[in-house]
């Protein structure tokens, strides 16, 4: 069973800086791995989708990478902004390719 | 396209009542599928389809009802609704993509309370 973990549960740093999310998982026989972003009280927006034959995935201040082998992608986000204060989901599938296990999520809050 | 649309956006049901979550895609995909939020445990799937007449099991079925009879709409019925199925509930839609994978689309989600 896949098993997905984030690490912090939450994040606050000063606008403007660079950083790093976490994400790891317990089946490295992946397809893909996909983050996510969520705002309070909203539905999940798709940010990356990082393919299994990629190492990376680039969507203009955000970076997301895939170890397979060590179970891990991060997600850096550069030059931090307010508006860049969500939730962070990263979730990897089970089962076959089409069903997803989700981490908990990592609260970021950009201090302005 | 309008993507992945769910009604209601906000339920409250007392405990015993039934009711069904919708959920359409207009983005002809054949994968749809439910999950639940809650805090502190991530999403968690409930049923889902890889077409339609196609239904199967996730991780939290009990007291939950799907049918695809249609590409586009997976309802989600809650048969005699329970406290403990106080949640925001996400439908989510996908296909198969370049190199195997499925990117999945989610609705905006239905606030569900059970007194």
């Amino acid at each position: 069973k896949q098993e997905v973990t984030q690490i912090p549960a939450a994040l606050s740093v000063p606008e403007g800086e660079n950083l790093v999310l976490n994400c790891s998982f317990t089946d490295s026989a992946i397809y893909n791995l996909q983050w996510f972003r969520q705002d309070p009280g909203k539905g999940l927006t798709s940010l990356l989708l990082i393919q299994s034959s990629q190492r990376e995935q680039t969507s203009g201040r955000l970076n997301a990478s895939l170890d397979k082998s060590s179970g891990r992608s991060t997600l850096y986000i550069a030059a931090s902004q307010p508006g860049d204060s969500a939730t962070y989901l990263c979730a990897a599938p089970y089962f076959g390719n089409e069903k997803l296990t989700f981490g908990t999520g990592t609260r970021l809050t950009i201090i302005p | 396209n309008a993507g992945v649309t769910q009604t209601p956006k906000f339920q409250v049901l007392k405990t015993g009542q039934s009711m069904t979550l919708q959920c359409a895609q207009d983005m002809n995909h054949e994968y749809m599928s439910w999950y639940r939020q809650d805090p502190g445990m991530g999403l968690r799937l409930i049923h889902y389809s890889v077409g339609a007449g196609i239904t199967d099991q996730g991780e939290v079925p009990n007291g939950y009802n799907v049918s695809r009879s249609t590409t586009e709409d997976f309802p989600l019925r809650l048969l005699s609704a329970a406290p403990s199925q106080t949640s925001v509930y996400f439908c989510a839609s996908s296909s198969l993509g370049t190199g195997g994978s499925y990117e999945q689309y989610f609705g905006p989600g239905t606030r569900l309370t059970v007194t």
